[in-house]
């Protein structure tokens, strides 16, 4: 058990531009969550995957935010023309669903800084 | 919809004494809820969780929580606290009948020597 992994664990980027995170999960984990956190905030649910499937997506996520999981496994959160708003830790979540009691397994995050 | 909140911004403890971080939901139906801890620029990591059965739940670390359905509560607590306990804590309930987490504010925790 590796845990889960996120890249890059920070990213400085002007307003307007796009990025990209990854999150690997644990390997056997068939769901895959992604968390957004501002300071002060707890974090707030964004969208989650059960294998390649996207279930649920959040109010949060706008139409500059779109998130994959091909093939079930890694996922990407892709911000397009990034704004200032945007600065927060994204977080990335696994599990291995087998019931409501399953708990979320968290990687360290990505920081995203939009100047 | 369900939600969580922590009224506490942050708890002070003396290393050596009990702690308590509070925690009160609400939710329709039996609520699942978790407590999970953060460190500084660290991912949240799980310490236990009330599904069903027993009140008091133990997890990691010696820590340990009470749900009261008739307070809608489910406070964190720990005998006896130690300084690497400080940290920045959260609770979290899902929905039997959703499928995500939805997390308090969060309390931070200042253990001093």
């Amino acid at each position: 058990d590796t845990g889960v992994s996120q890249d890059p664990r920070h990213k400085i980027t002007k307003r307007g531009q796009n990025v990209t995170f990854r999150c690997d999960p644990i390997s056997e984990h068939n769901r895959l969550y992604w968390y957004r956190q501002t300071l002060g905030q707890g974090p707030e649910f964004l969208t989650y995957f059960q294998n390649e499937a996207q279930l649920e997506k959040s109010r949060l996520l706008s139409d500059r935010f779109s998130a994959e999981r091909p093939k079930g496994s890694f996922s990407t959160l892709e911000i397009q023309r990034t704004e200032q708003g945007d600065s927060a830790m994204y977080l990335c979540a696994s599990s291995l669903y087998s019931g409501s009691d399953s708990p979320l397994h968290f990687g360290n995050g990505t920081r995203l800084t939009v100047t | 919809a369900q939600s969580v909140a922590q009224p506490e911004d942050q708890v002070n403890v003396a290393e050596g004494n009990p702690l308590t971080v509070k925690c009160t939901y609400s939710v329709s139906g039996n609520p699942y809820l978790f407590w999970y801890v953060q460190y500084p620029n660290r991912g949240l990591q799980f310490l236990l969780k009330y599904i069903t059965g027993d009140n008091l739940v133990k997890g990691s670390y010696g820590f340990e929580a009470e749900f009261n359905k008739s307070q809608t509560s489910f406070h964190l607590k720990k005998p006896s606290a130690l300084v690497s306990d400080s940290a920045l804590y959260f609770c979290a309930v899902r929905d039997p009948y959703g499928n995500k987490l939805v997390f308090g504010a969060g309390t931070i925790l200042r253990v001093k020597s």
